[in-house]
């Protein structure tokens, strides 16, 4: 059974960088047609999509957030993690590492960690 | 990228049947059948109940089911049971290779 879990600190203070880290079990990231996700959501609010990595390192972000977010790999840790640059209070939210599996006739979100509440306050 | 179009609410009594609509563009619904449907409790995470438009992940219960017809999916629950009240998402894959949610529809069971 894959299992996710994020990692990090609760509250950024505003301007500066939030940084998450989500530890992947029961699973490796080298593996083809996975590409590992993360997902935020607002208190009261609606999911979205922050970006995705490959084990080889190709990533593709949400085009809102990519001058902000840098996604990373670290395949000896069996990990992946996520930079946000210059967070305001709009960035508070729950944020959720994700699976998304991903081939030729087949696309979805299959695995989700329990995801961890970031709050941007002074 | 715009979200996916919810109806913010639905709702209906035990035992009936509730569909609720994701409205998209030519170039994220219309262009892949890669929808699918999250189920959200409050406080949890959420859980995929449809995939890939019409397909039920393992253990997903068959009164779920999901359609789609051009740039609109939908999601149908029937027989609807109290533990069905919940808020669900649709996501599509998009032609620029990225992710987009639908608002979210807050289910009732009344």
């Amino acid at each position: 059974q894959v299992q996710l879990q994020e990692s990090g600190p609760g509250l950024v203070k505003p301007s500066e960088t939030l940084s998450l880290i989500c530890t992947v079990s029961g699973g490796s990231v080298s593996s083809d047609s996975y590409y590992w996700s993360w997902i935020r959501q607002p208190p009261g609010k609606g999911l979205e999509w922050i970006g995705y990595i490959s084990y080889r390192g190709s990533t593709n972000y949400n085009p809102s957030l990519k001058s902000r977010v840098t996604i990373s790999v670290d395949t000896s840790k069996n990990q992946f993690s996520q930079r946000l640059r210059s967070v305001t209070a709009a960035d508070t939210a729950v944020y959720y590492c994700v699976r998304w599996y991903c081939s030729r006739n087949s696309c979805y979100l299959d695995y989700w960690g329990q995801g961890t509440l970031v709050t941007v306050s002074s | 990228q715009s979200a996916l179009t919810q109806p913010a609410s639905v709702s209906g009594s035990p035992g009936q049947s509730i569909t609720i609509s994701c409205s998209g563009t030519s170039s994220d619904v219309g262009a892949y059948n890669y929808v699918s449907w999250f189920q959200q409790h409050p406080g949890k995470a959420p859980k995929l109940m449809i995939y890939d438009v019409s397909n039920r992940p393992s253990g997903v219960s068959n009164r779920f089911s999901g359609s789609k017809s051009g740039n609109t999916a939908s999601l149908t629950i029937s027989g609807l049971q109290a533990e069905d009240e919940a808020d669900y998402y649709c996501s599509s894959y998009t032609r620029s290779s990225t992710l987009v949610f639908g608002g979210g529809t807050k289910l009732s069971v009344l």
